[in-house]
């Protein structure tokens, strides 16, 4: 009974591979984000869907593709992984117009 | 732009002590004020927020935190801490919009470390 659930909870691969991070919300929120966060605690938002559609793109590289097949999963795909892609990656969801996020427990990336 | 600062990277303290974790934000325009908290290995928790009203605000766990408009400031206290409440602290801001969305930024974080 999860609220926000991702998988894998740890993802290590070698530099230039493809991955994928997805991630489930079983609130009914019609938003969901991914935030990264670096080495250093640094938190910091990647992209945020409202109901299927692209709401907020942050300077990401576009090595990285969020898709939202429907409002209740939001996946992060990652092209040719590279070492600083090397972080912890969150995924949140909120209700429509309220200001509180539901975090997941993270990804944790680590890029050799 | 809105900026979040924690001036505090690390704060050791002993239980039962007081505590309190400085947060400090800019801003022209009204902004919403939130604690984050982050236990080891987990996703982060909601402690309190600050949308509008009373300026002392309580939070789960113990927590209250006080806005000061003036000193633009949303400073975290608790009276007296457990060794359970070992964890990273953020404070954060959203500029309402009422969008669709909320885009949170977030400090750089306090890790509260309770020793016995």
């Amino acid at each position: 009974d999860t609220a926000v659930s991702q998988t894998p909870k740890y993802l290590v691969t070698q530099m230039g591979n493809d991955k994928s991070i997805k991630c489930e919300q079983n609130l009914g929120h019609d938003t969901m984000y991914w935030y990264k966060q670096d080495s250093k605690k640094f938190l910091k938002i990647m992209f945020s869907y409202n109901n299927k559609e692209l709401i907020i793109n942050e300077t990401v590289p576009n090595r990285f593709s969020p898709k939202s097949p429907d409002k209740a999963h939001l996946n992060l795909h990652i092209n040719s992984l590279e070492l600083g892609d090397s972080a912890v990656y969150f995924c949140a969801s909120s209700p429509r117009g309220n200001e509180k996020l539901f975090f997941g427990s993270g990804t944790q990336l680590s890029v050799l | 732009a809105q900026s979040v600062t924690q001036l505090d990277s690390q704060v050791p303290v002993f239980e039962e002590a007081p505590v309190e974790l400085r947060c400090n934000y800019s801003s022209s325009v009204s902004v919403y004020l939130f604690w984050y908290v982050q236990y080891p290995n987990q996703g982060l928790q909601l402690l309190l927020k600050y949308l509008s009203g009373s300026t002392l605000v309580k939070g789960i766990n113990g927590f209250e935190a006080e806005f000061n408009k003036s000193q633009t400031s949303f400073h975290l206290r608790k009276p007296s801490v457990h060794i359970s409440d070992t964890a990273e602290y953020f404070c954060a801001v959203i500029v309402p919009d009422g969008g669709a969305t909320n885009k949170l930024i977030f400090g750089t974080g306090t890790l509260l470390a309770v020793q016995p």
